[in-house]
């Protein structure tokens, strides 16, 4: 079976820094994604890592090692509208299948 | 580009009865995906196909669901009969393969709320 683990919800303020971790255990790995989905909304795509290290996106950054299974997403300066869900998912192969984590919960206080 | 469509946005039916929803994916796009997404078990995936060919179809709960994929831009996923359990949020995504950072793109969502 394939482990993808995320805390179910993270509460933070406004302005302050957030970081969501993600662990996985899968079959195999071919780059591992984090998509952010408002309540009643698809899932939207926001970075991907395939190598080990930090990409940054703007506000938005993603750390991955591959040897430890792990990675984070870093959300700086939080504004309100970042209130959503995180998901992450791992591509098991060159194809494109990818298997998600239940996601976490984030809200974002004044 | 249009995105990925999907219909029926809601859904209610009544246990027992056949539901089929429908996906258009985005054009040119080689990968089709169809999710299942609840509060208890998050985002599943049921199915997916290559080039209008299933390729895997292990997430497919039992034999009261399929899939069809007629052609490159359309496809369908039928339960029947329908029960309770089934509600949920039912995603369809297409993605182009080129094994970089190619990602899927997610339709809105068919609502499916079973009585």
């Amino acid at each position: 079976g394939q482990n993808i683990d995320q805390p179910t919800e993270m509460t933070a303020t406004e302005g302050a820094i957030v970081q969501i971790n993600c662990t996985y255990q899968t079959s195999g790995f071919n780059g591992l994604f984090w998509y952010q989905q408002h309540a009643g909304e698809a899932p939207t795509f926001l970075s991907y890592n395939v190598l080990d290290g930090l990409e940054e996106k703007g506000r938005f950054s993603s750390f991955l090692s591959r040897s430890k299974g792990y990675s984070y997403l870093l959300l700086k300066e939080l504004q309100m509208k970042d209130s959503a869900s995180y998901l992450c998912a791992v591509r098991l192969y060159n194809n494109n299948d990818m298997r998600f984590g239940a996601g976490t919960r984030l809200t974002v206080k004044p | 580009d249009a995105g990925v469509i999907q219909s029926p946005r809601h859904e209610v039916t009544e246990m027992g009865q056949e539901v089929t929803l429908r996906c258009k994916p985005i054009s040119g796009h080689d990968y089709l995906f169809w999710y299942r997404q609840t509060m208890m078990r998050g985002l599943e995936l049921l199915i997916y196909f290559n080039n209008n060919v299933p390729i895997d179809d292990s997430g497919m709960p039992e034999d009261r669901f399929s899939a069809k994929m007629p052609n490159a831009s359309f496809s369908t996923l039928k339960i029947q009969p329908s029960e309770p359990r089934d509600s949920a949020v039912y995603f369809c995504a297409s993605s182009f393969q080129t094994g970089g950072t190619d990602t899927q793109y997610f339709g809105p969502g068919t609502r499916l709320t079973v009585l």
